[in-house]
């Protein structure tokens, strides 16, 4: 079956990098999204990866993925207090269907 | 570009009557939509695929007649909540995809139903 686990939370100091970890079971997962929530919002996509891809840069954003071992992982440089939220993991096989995980809550402190 | 909004974005009903909530592309078509539903704390669970100008397809376990999609419009669906319920409370987000990037939703900002 499918399924996407992220930790649940992460604690990190204004101007310190932060790494949310995910893992999927989907062998044939085609693209792997990281997703921004903010309280009471929807959801800010902030990049994705083709499963073709082992990592991508995308300003202080930074995506590996371990194709083999099926982890993701996000990398915030210099994360900043607005950084705070929850950050959810999706996978897809390609057209539509996102499986997401339950997301991990993110909080910078000063 | 690639703007969803929904409306309304809260809304607070008596148990028994029906809802209705928009989600919209404003600078898009989207032949595809989708609706989710997301509990406290949890992650979005997809309720149903919306398709312009044919019947939606729900997930299992979802009630189509208690949840009435129309997707009536290239920019436009809806989504109505049938004499609701206070276990119907929830935070309900759609996404949309823009034509010719298949693999890329948009949110919308999301609606918060409470059903007293």
């Amino acid at each position: 079956g499918e399924d996407v686990e992220q930790s649940l939370f992460l604690s990190v100091r204004e101007g310190d990098s932060s790494v949310i970890n995910c893992t999927y079971t989907d062998s044939s997962s085609t693209y792997l999204y990281w997703y921004k929530q903010e309280p009471g919002a929807g959801l800010q996509l902030l990049t994705y990866i083709f499963s073709n891809m082992d990592m991508k840069q995308d300003q202080r954003l930074t995506v590996l993925l371990n194709k083999k071992d099926k982890h993701l992982s996000l990398r915030i440089a210099d994360t900043q207090t607005g950084d705070s939220a929850i950050y959810f993991c999706a996978e897809s096989r390609g057209y539509s269907t996102l499986t997401f995980g339950k997301g991990t809550m993110l909080l910078v402190s000063p | 570009g690639a703007v969803v909004s929904q409306h309304p974005s809260w809304v607070i009903c008596k148990s028994g009557t029906s809802v209705k909530i928009e989600c919209r592309s404003l600078d898009f078509q989207a032949t595809t939509m989708f609706w989710y539903r997301q509990f406290p704390k949890q992650s979005l669970m997809l309720m149903a695929t919306s398709n312009e100008g044919s019947k939606a397809t729900y997930e299992q376990g979802v009630e189509k007649d208690k949840f009435l999609i129309n997707h009536a419009s290239l920019t436009l669906s809806t989504l109505t909540v049938t004499s609701a319920h206070p276990e119907d409370s929830s935070f309900y987000i759609c996404s949309a995809i823009r034509d010719r990037e298949a693999d890329t939703q948009y949110f919308g900002p999301g609606t918060r139903l409470t059903v007293l």
